[in-house]
This record gives C-alpha cells, structure tokens and sequence, in this order.
C-alpha cells in the first residue's frame, strides 16, 4: 500500500499566485486532515475532514480551501499565496473518526515544503 | 488552543541514559497517542493508550496516563542515538490537534 502520498515535495510560489497541494490515501480511511509545521510552533491543523462531502476548519484555515470529493482524496488550495504560508504541509488520514470510541491513529504523508517569495 | 501541550521543550541527555517526557491535555478523551518526527519528515505513531488503561509497554517505550490530571508521560528507556526525534502527544477529541512537542536529543 502507498499510505497517504502528497505531491508536489516541494513547491515556490510567489505572493499572489494559486496552488493546489494534492492529498490522496488508500487506506479507505474516512478521516483526513491538514496540518502545517512551522518552527517551533508544533503542527497546527489547518482543515478536516470526517467523509467525502464534510469538511471543516481547523486551528488556522484562513488562506486555505479544501474539499472532499472522494473518500481517497483531500486537496488544499492556497487562493492567494502570502510569506505567511511558507511552511511544511502534512496530510494525514485515520481509519476511525476523532470523537468515535475507536483508535484515531494518524498516517502521515511524507509532507510538502512551499516557499512564498 | 492546543490539546496536547510536552513538556520539556527540550531535552538532551546521553546514550543509555532513560528520557522522559510530559504531556497535558484540557479536554477529555478517548484515547491519547504518542508520535515520533524525524527531521524533516512525517509523523510516526508510537503508542496508543485509552483512557481506560493507566500504564502501557511497548519495547523500550512505557506510556503511563492520568485522566485525573489529564496528563500522560512517555518513558525510552536505555536510549540510543537513533531515537534523537521530535516526539509530540495527541488526544483523541473532535479536534486532532498536536502541541509544540519535545525536541529529544541522545548524544553517543
């Protein structure tokens, strides 16, 4: 199994331009999230999402859109890049729902470093 | 706000020496987990506890958690140079937030 993959690994933008960072996983997994990774800041959570056609926002989804189309695939879509959004993006998808009694353990996709110039 | 907070920042120590780090949370959960970071990279799962259990073994890993206090520790025993990581606690709520994580250091 591939587990979640992430493209593109490494991306550079420039202030105003739009991108897309691709999330896809077979795991069949309902759960799948954002997070970005600045540092010293941890990972905050961006976007989630509990199932195709559900999302919701995280700790800091200003600048961010996403959608659920599919169960597989989780895109996140910078509208208008800003210097604020350089950072390392991680995807992650769990099997079961955070607020179900089951274990909620994260995959994490290998992550994707922007650079906003 | 964050739903996991480690405690140290920080921590340097040498090989064979045991390392322990602190994690609180504020809300109440089903279940806590620890994780690992390379740098540079993803996170990995180490180690799973329930809210139910009060202590949990993996290898060298020894997981210990307190709803009382919402607090949980993480315990690598004998460690190794190979263990220098990020290690960050997560508890299973709503929300799947991290915090800043304990920066391990193991020197040879």
């Amino acid at each position: 199994n591939a587990g979640v993959t992430q493209t593109p690994k490494f991306q550079v933008l420039k202030t105003g331009q739009s991108m897309t960072l691709q999330c896809a996983q077979d795991m069949n997994h309902e759960y799948m999230s954002w997070y970005r990774q600045d540092p010293g800041m941890g990972l905050r959570l961006i976007h989630y999402s509990v199932g195709a056609g559900i999302t919701d926002q995280g700790e800091v989804p200003n600048g961010y859109n996403v959608s659920r189309s599919t169960t597989e695939d989780f895109p996140l879509r910078l509208l208008s890049a800003a210097p604020s959004q350089t950072s390392v993006y991680f995807c992650a998808s769990s099997y079961n729902l955070p607020a179900s009694s089951g274990a909620n353990v994260l995959t994490f996709g290998a992550g994707s470093r922007l650079t906003v110039l | 706000s964050q739903q996991g907070e480690e405690d140290p920042q920080a921590l340097s120590i040498q090989e064979g020496e045991n390392a322990t780090m602190n994690c609180s949370y504020k809300t109440s959960i089903n279940n806590l987990q620890w994780y690992r970071q390379n740098s540079g990279r993803g996170l990995v799962h180490l180690i799973l506890i329930r809210s139910n259990e009060r202590e949990k073994h993996s290898g060298r890993l020894r997981v210990t958690l307190d709803t009382s206090k919402k607090s949980s520790s993480l315990l690598i025993t004998a460690s190794r140079a190979a263990d220098t990581a990020s290690y960050f606690c997560q508890g299973g709520s709503e929300k799947l937030v991290f915090g800043k994580g304990t920066k391990l250091t193991v020197n040879p």
